[in-house]
């Protein structure tokens, strides 16, 4: 069955880095893109960005250019994001989450989420 | 940027029709898809391609897009349905994802 395993809670101080894996299973890691979506405390679901793991091709949204990083290990199908300059804004749960070959269509399976808490 | 609006709230009682709306400027255009999210739990795909309901979603859940407006619909509304929905596109000039703010059902 397809799986998304995402690494543990996070406690960062402002102005830090944090980087956060997420593990396929039970899918061909590079017949699907994988997203990233966050979600602060009380608020709507948002859009981070996403990678193709056959290419490495990956795509931002506008609010996160310069900070963010995804990138892909085909060899033990993880993907990782790493999000800079830490802000308490950052604050939020942290989503991986399977998309289609190419990222234009819908996210079928989710992650558990990761906590990511920004705090001095 | 592509902006997807949905009301913050839908109340329905038990066995009610509920509707969940998504506009967005020509989304008929595009293919809009539906998520359930329970509190505490990470999104469920409920409705993709404007219309195609997911392996093991009830029947009572079906979508429409057209015009401006998309739209879920949640027949014979029942307890286990309270949650958040979310809509989402793909935006193809920009090659983003972009979600709708949801929107909360409370069943009354």
């Amino acid at each position: 069955q397809v799986q998304l395993v995402q690494s543990g809670a996070e406690v960062k101080k402002p102005g830090a880095s944090v980087k956060l894996s997420c593990k396929a299973s039970g899918y061909t890691f590079t017949g699907y893109s994988i997203h990233w979506v966050r979600q602060a405390p009380g608020q709507g679901l948002e859009w981070v960005g996403w990678i193709i793991p056959p290419s490495g091709d990956t795509n931002y949204a506008q609010k996160f250019q310069g900070r963010v990083t995804i990138t892909r290990d085909t060899s033990s199908n993880t993907v990782y994001m790493e999000l800079s300059s830490l802000e308490s804004d950052d604050t939020a749960v942290y989503h991986c989450a399977r998309g289609n070959y190419d990222s234009t269509g819908w996210a079928d399976f989710w992650g558990q989420g990761t906590l990511v808490t920004v705090s001095s | 940027s592509y902006v997807l609006t949905q009301p913050p709230s839908v109340s329905a009682a038990p066995g009610q029709t509920a509707r969940f709306t998504c506009g967005g400027n020509n989304i008929g255009s595009k293919s809009v898809h539906w998520y359930q999210q329970r509190p505490g739990q990470a999104p469920v795909l409920v409705v993709y391609d404007d219309s195609d309901r997911r392996s093991g979603i009830p029947e009572r859940f079906s979508g429409s897009n057209s015009g401006n407006t998309a739209t879920l619909t949640i027949s014979r509304v029942e307890a286990g349905d309270e949650a958040d929905y979310y809509c989402q596109v793909w935006d193809s000039l920009t090659d983003h994802v972009v979600f709708g703010g949801g929107t909360k059902l409370t069943v009354l």
